[in-house]
């Protein structure tokens, strides 16, 4: 069974530019994951969702990040205009409606100077 | 904000010892998750135990969960270089019983196995 797909791998911008994140989830899996991974954290949900509507985003800073779910499938992460701050390995997860074990994608380290 | 906190955040102990790692929440939960991240990977599934069980094994690992003390353990025996890893716990900290909750990591124990 093919992984969790994530791309780019690895991604340098400004501060300012605008970044876009591709996640190809497991076939069949309902739910998909985007998480935030600082350097020496554990991973923060962004968002959640459930084929196409989102369930949870009280984690994203919705004033630079947006997400979407087409189709129910494939999702990509946006970041518009980067900070700083945002320099992470954002990993994307996904898991089948009923059951609670998630798998996680390879992830994208982004560095922001 | 972060659910779990893993103690000690890390280890280091040589090939063929245990190894004890613990995690400490905050809230009520239904399930509480252990995840494997190695260096530059993603992170992996280790193992659920379920809030009306106390302990679970799955091949060299053992976890236990007291939700009296809102605290969990993770046992590695006999560990080999390839356990060499952070470790994560996670906990849904939600009151559905359904699938998919919301996952509260915590800072994660950072392990090191010495040849």
């Amino acid at each position: 069974e093919a992984g969790v797909a994530q791309s780019p791998r690895y991604k340098i911008i400004e501060k300012r530019q605008s970044v876009a994140f591709w996640c190809n989830p497991i076939s069949g899996h309902a739910t998909l994951y985007w998480y935030q991974q600082i350097l020496g954290q554990g991973p923060k949900l962004l968002i959640q969702f459930q084929n196409n509507g989102v369930v949870d985003d009280s984690q994203l800073p919705k004033d630079r990040f947006s997400a979407e779910r087409l189709k129910g499938v494939d999702s990509t992460l946006k970041i518009q205009p980067a900070k700083l701050e945002d320099s992470a390995v954002y990993l994307c997860a996904s898991s089948l409606e009923t059951e609670y074990e998630q798998y996680f994608g390879p992830g994208t380290r982004l560095t922001v100077t | 904000s972060q659910q779990g906190e893993e103690d000690p955040q890390a280890l280091s102990i040589q090939e063929g010892e245990n190894a004890t790692m613990n995690c400490s929440y905050k809230t009520s939960i239904n399930n509480l998750q252990w995840y494997r991240q190695n260096s530059g990977r993603g992170l992996v599934h280790l193992i659920l135990i379920r809030s009306n069980e106390r302990e679970k094994h799955s091949g060299r690992l053992r976890v236990t969960l007291d939700t009296s003390k809102k605290s969990s353990s993770l046992l590695i025996t006999a560990s080999r270089a390839a356990d060499t890893a952070s470790y994560f716990c996670a906990t849904d900290g939600s009151l559905s019983n359904f699938g998919n909750e919301k996952l509260t990591f915590g800072t994660g124990t950072r392990l090191t196995i010495i040849p």
